[in-house]
């Protein structure tokens, strides 16, 4: 099956700053997913990026397909972002296959 | 709110009790999903319906009993659960398959 990992496994930031979260992917993929679940385990979606460039507030993805990439920029961090961001990718027309996660914290 | 509810949010039983999770999906979805999220695993599916009609098994213990009544409910229900079956249940659903996924909030169960 397919193969995805996330890079870093754990970030932790001082508010304000920036990062750049990355997900691999091992082969061509239907459309990607990223989410973040917040503390209770809710997840929540934040961008449906099979590929190009999307932006939502402080928060935009860059899908790479061809190069089987896709990146999740925070700029500004705030306390609230702190939980952990997943990657997803359908690449069987059914199913999500996760990434490992990156678990961010952000410190006031 | 995703639009997708989860109910009971923690559930806690016996190694011989019988209980049944149950998802409710408001935004006219076709497909609905099963996961599963252990401690330190990434989310892994478990059961996909679309229009009723499963899709997808993935390999799942037969302790694990998925039903679909109708297009926006979904239900597991559990029969002589194991302690490592402790873990959350998301369900998700989407458009139809191949579509963005919405997820409910979670059951958290524990097995005894």
């Amino acid at each position: 099956g397919i193969q995805v990992e996330q890079s870093p496994p754990d970030l932790i930031l001082q508010e304000g700053a920036n990062s750049t979260l990355r997900c691999n992917f091992s082969d061509s993929v239907n459309n990607l997913q990223w989410f973040h679940q917040n503390p209770w385990g809710q997840l929540i979606n934040l961008f449906y990026i099979p590929s190009g460039t999307k932006q939502n507030g402080r928060l935009s993805a860059t899908t790479v397909a061809t190069e089987r990439y896709s990146l999740l920029y925070i700029s500004s961090s705030q306390t609230t972002d702190s939980g952990v961001y997943f990657c997803a990718v359908n690449y069987a027309g059914n199913m999500l296959t996760f990434g490992g996660g990156t678990r961010l914290m952000v410190k006031p | 709110e995703t639009g997708v509810t989860q109910t009971p949010r923690h559930l806690v039983m016996g190694m011989t009790n019988k209980k049944s999770l149950k998802c409710e999906q408001h935004l006219g979805h076709n497909a609905m999903y099963w996961y599963k999220q252990s401690a330190k695993k990434p989310l892994e599916l478990m059961f996909v319906y679309s229009l009723e009609e499963r899709v997808e098994n993935n390999s799942v213990p037969s302790r694990f009993s998925p039903e679909c009544p109708n297009s926006s409910h979904l239900f597991l229900h559990l029969h002589t659960l194991q302690p490592e079956d402790s873990a959350l249940y998301l369900c998700a659903s989407s458009p139809d398959l191949n579509n963005e996924q919405f997820f409910g909030p979670g059951t958290r169960l524990t097995v005894l």
